[in-house]
């Protein structure tokens, strides 16, 4: 099953705006990971945040972590047109000693210009 | 300089046809995965190795059989292929110790028919 869970599985805004996308996860973890999936195209790294850490931030990211409600949230301010994409969080534990990354559903965020 | 590079980016093949996936990485990096996603989004680790060694091996069909001639490498070998497969395929790299981040590969659309 998967470990994280996105909400919501669809937002569409207008650029400008803000766009929040939360992450629900189960079990303890390492770090949390936030990807971005264009269309077509491969999943591109934007934000680790460590289980020890609560915020942090990244040019127009923040992300922010309670490991105590297992959950994470993925701010995207002022947002634009090319922000538009998927957004999936991962979470990253140990498997033998070894980073692995579970994946969560994905949230499809359009920004409309 | 493509950093994780997958060929082909599109394979069509028939239901029983045996087909390969290659994935090379220039990033140095000791460990490299091979994810699935479906057509709902959803990425689903399969395998993983580090240094040419298998350490992550999920509940796969063992029609699937990865091979690592050298840690740049990372080849995927399906038998009997089914309708079922018909996904993308996602090669990824990274440091082998938890708290890195991913680099992924532009993905291989397979449709099995």
């Amino acid at each position: 099953s998967q470990q994280g869970e996105e909400d919501p599985q669809a937002l569409s805004i207008q650029e400008g705006e803000n766009a929040t996308m939360n992450c629900s996860y189960k079990t303890s973890i390492n770090n949390l990971q936030w990807y971005r999936q264009n269309s077509g195209r491969g999943l591109v790294h934007l934000i680790l945040i460590r289980s020890n850490e609560r915020e942090k931030h990244s040019g127009r990211l923040r992300v922010t972590l309670d490991t105590s409600k297992k959950s994470s949230s993925l701010l995207i301010t002022a947002s634009r047109a090319a922000d538009t994409a998927s957004y999936f969080c991962a979470t990253g534990g140990f498997s033998g000693g070894y980073n692995k990354l579970i994946f969560g559903a994905g949230t499809r965020l359009a920004v409309h210009p | 300089d493509t950093a994780v590079s997958q060929t082909p980016k599109y394979l069509v093949t028939q239901m029983g046809n045996d087909k390969s996936i290659k994935c090379e990485q220039n990033l140095g990096h000791d460990t490299m995965y091979w994810y699935k996603q479906d057509s709902k989004k959803f990425l689903k680790i399969m395998f993983s190795y580090n240094n040419k060694e298998l350490i992550i091996n999920e509940t796969v069909p063992n029609r699937f059989s990865p091979k690592s001639p050298d840690k740049a490498h990372l080849n995927l070998h399906i038998n009997s292929l089914e309708l079922g497969d018909s996904a993308v395929y996602f090669c990824a790299s990274s440091q082998a110790r938890v708290g890195y981040g991913y680099t992924f590969g532009s993905g291989t659309r397979l449709t099995v028919v």
